[in-house]
Parts: C-alpha cells; sequence; structure tokens
C-alpha cells in the first residue's frame, strides 16, 4: 500500500464548471476525511465517513460541495458550479478507527478556478 | 463545537536550539486525542506526535515532546536540537470522541542556519 491517494494533483477550472476529486484511502481505513486548506492557513473541516456512512457535513459548506464514499473504499468530492472563493487545497486523510487514531493525509488536489 | 488556537502564526529560531510552539483547545468532552503534524513546505502532511487524554504522562518522540496540560487545555510542542528540516508549518489538531478531527490555524516555523 503506497499511502493515500488524490486524484488529480492540480485541476484548473472555469467558473462555473463542475469539477470532481477522487481520494482513495489506505485500504482497511474505515475512516475518511475531507479538509480544504487555503495558502498559509490551517486545514478546514468539509466532511467525513465511516466506511460509506458521511457522519457529519461541515456547516460552512455550501450545497454546491457534496461528497460520496460508494463502497466504503475511494471517496469523491464535487462541487457543482465552481466560484473563485473555491480555489484551495483540497486535502483527503484516512485512518482505521481505534488503531492509534493516526490520521494519514494525501498529497491533497490543488483547485484554481478562474 | 471544539476549537483549536494556535496564537504564534510564525516563529524563527537557530539550528540547534529548542523552540516551543503553543496550542491551546477548548471542548467539554473528557477522553480524546491531541496531535501535532507537520507540512513541509509543496509536501503532505505527517503526524509529529500524539496524545491521549487519559495518559497524564506527555508523549515524547526523540527530539519532540509534548506538555499536556489537561485542566488548562493546552498542548504545546517542544523540539529540541532543531535541524532545518524541521521548518515546516506544524498544526495542532483536536479528535473527540466521534473522530471527527480540527485543525489549528498553524505556526510557520523557520530554522535558520
Amino acid at each position: 500500500d503506497t499511502g493515500v491517494s488524490q486524484n488529480p494533483r492540480h485541476k484548473i477550472t472555469k467558473r462555473g464548471q463542475n469539477v470532481t476529486f477522487r481520494c482513495d484511502p489506505i485500504s482497511e481505513h474505515n475512516r475518511l476525511y475531507w479538509y480544504r486548506q487555503t495558502l498559509g492557513q490551517g486545514p478546514e473541516f468539509l466532511t467525513y465517513f465511516q466506511n460509506e456512512a458521511q457522519l457529519e457535513k461541515s456547516r460552512l459548506l455550501s450545497d454546491r460541495f457534496s461528497a460520496e464514499r460508494p463502497k466504503g473504499s475511494f471517496s469523491t468530492l464535487e462541487i457543482q458550479r465552481t466560484e473563485q472563493g473555491d480555489s484551495a487545497m483540497y486535502l483527503c486523510a484516512s485512518s482505521l478507527q481505534g488503531e492509534e487514531a493516526e490520521a494519514f493525509f494525501g498529497q491533497g488536489t490543488r483547485l484554481t478556478v478562474v | 463545537a471544539q476549537t483549536v488556537t494556535q496564537s504564534q502564526p510564525e516563529m524563527s529560531v537557530q539550528e540547534a536550539e529548542t523552540v516551543t510552539l503553543s496550542c491551546t483547545y477548548d471542548t467539554s468532552e473528557n477522553n480524546y486525542y491531541l496531535f501535532w503534524y507537520k507540512q513541509p513546505p509543496s509536501r503532505q502532511m505527517i503526524l509529529v506526535i500524539r496524545q491521549e487524554a487519559y495518559k497524564q504522562q506527555n508523549a515524547t518522540e526523540n527530539r519532540f515532546s509534548v506538555n499536556f496540560q489537561k485542566a488548562a487545555k493546552s498542548f504545546s510542542l517542544k523540539i529540541s536540537d532543531s535541524q532545518l528540516g524541521d521548518t515546516a508549518m506544524y498544526f495542532c489538531a483536536f479528535m473527540n470522541r466521534d473522530d471527527k478531527i480540527i485543525f489549528g490555524k498553524g505556526t510557520r516555523l523557520h530554522i535558520l542556519p
């Protein structure tokens, strides 16, 4: 296992377009997290899953954002009708519940909305 | 709601010196985890050290140690004998009983040669 994998690494899109990011967690990790990080800031919680169940979605997240983890393995994060304010690094992390609680992060997807 | 506060946006120290990064948090829970994560420039986040709230003993990992003051809700990170490779953003993080992890805004640490 090579760790948490995120694709694409970079995405440039025009305002108003939809984008989808993928995260492949470490095998057997049942927890999966999505964060948004802007330059020089800390990761902002978006949502997280236990297996296929979405446990919580940030109240700061608009209805344009949706995340899924249909089979409890990989996850997708979709942003509809992108805005320039959506430009950020989107981070995915996974962990195994109860295993010393360590979350492993992917390298992120950098989104630029032009 | 839990919050994590890092009051030092940026710090600089000379190589080989000791530096302490501050973190405070707010929660009504009694059992939780605290973490320090490191994010080097243009690289992914990695765990530096973790602390279980029910353990009184402060965690230590080689040159990294924490000062966990549960009553004060304080969780500082001490880096001893700092090295150039320690230059990074450092994030304090809190995990609640539902395994939700929230982060502070970070401290940018520069180790100067």
